[in-house]
């Protein structure tokens, strides 16, 4: 059955840093995938998806991600953090049986230091 | 709606009481989904509409779980007998169909006490 592993479950940085948050999955087959990140009391709201097109994905607040099928990773970056990036943020994967099925992983929160 | 609205936003109930859970799609979406969010983890799937059938029931827990959809569009999400460990947050989504991803409502935070 498919899988989604995210690496370190609270991540911190510092305001204008990097921001790195892995994230692999287990298919042999290349899934959809798909980041949403998720404020205090709120719903997930999706950042950027990837289904087959360009493996470098673009979304909003300038995040993206690049699929790497050799790696069975998607993992999320932004070049500099801001304060209001501070979230739970979750990767999820189409499952092999329906891809209208979404399999998430466990959500890294991320902190940002001012 | 602009929206998935999803009803009520908290819900304290007993054991072994009954609840249902409201939620209004965005409209023409003919996808519907629910999961279920317990604490620290990310969403599980239960079950998945395609306009009034229930495509998909796999990730009902059991049979005290059930979910309608009557006119494909508004869902209820029925608990009968509830028990402690079914306190989450229940999560409804839609979407139009396809792979674009779904829109999440803010979900229902079930406490059963």
């Amino acid at each position: 059955a498919q899988s989604v592993t995210q690496l370190g479950s609270h991540v911190s940085v510092s305001e204008g840093a990097l921001v790195l948050l892995r994230c692999n999955y287990s298919s042999s087959v290349p899934p959809y995938l798909f980041w949403y990140v998720q404020y205090p009391n709120q719903g997930l709201q999706l950042l950027l998806k990837y289904t087959s097109a360009a493996t470098l994905v673009k979304g909003i607040n300038g995040f993206e991600a690049e699929f790497k099928k050799s790696e069975t990773s998607f993992h999320l970056t932004k070049p500099s953090a801001h304060m209001s990036d501070a979230a739970e943020y979750f990767c999820a994967v189409s499952d092999e049986g329906g891809t209208y099925k979404y399999i998430f992983g466990t959500g890294t929160r991320l902190k940002v230091l001012a | 709606g602009a929206g998935v609205s999803q009803t009520p936003s908290n819900k304290v109930t007993e054991k072994g009481k009954y609840v249902e859970l409201r939620c209004d799609p965005i409209s023409g979406h003919t996808a519907l989904y629910w999961y279920r969010q317990s604490l620290g983890q990310g969403p599980e799937f239960l079950i998945y509409f395609q306009g009034t059938g229930a495509a998909d029931d796999s990730g009902l827990p059991n049979d005290r779980f059930f979910a309608v959809r009557p006119e494909g569009s508004v869902s209820t999400l029925k608990i009968q007998r509830t028990e402690r460990g079914d306190s989450a947050v229940y999560l409804c989504a839609s979407s139009p169909g396809g792979v674009d991803g779904y829109t999440f409502g803010s979900g229902t935070r079930l406490t059963v006490v």
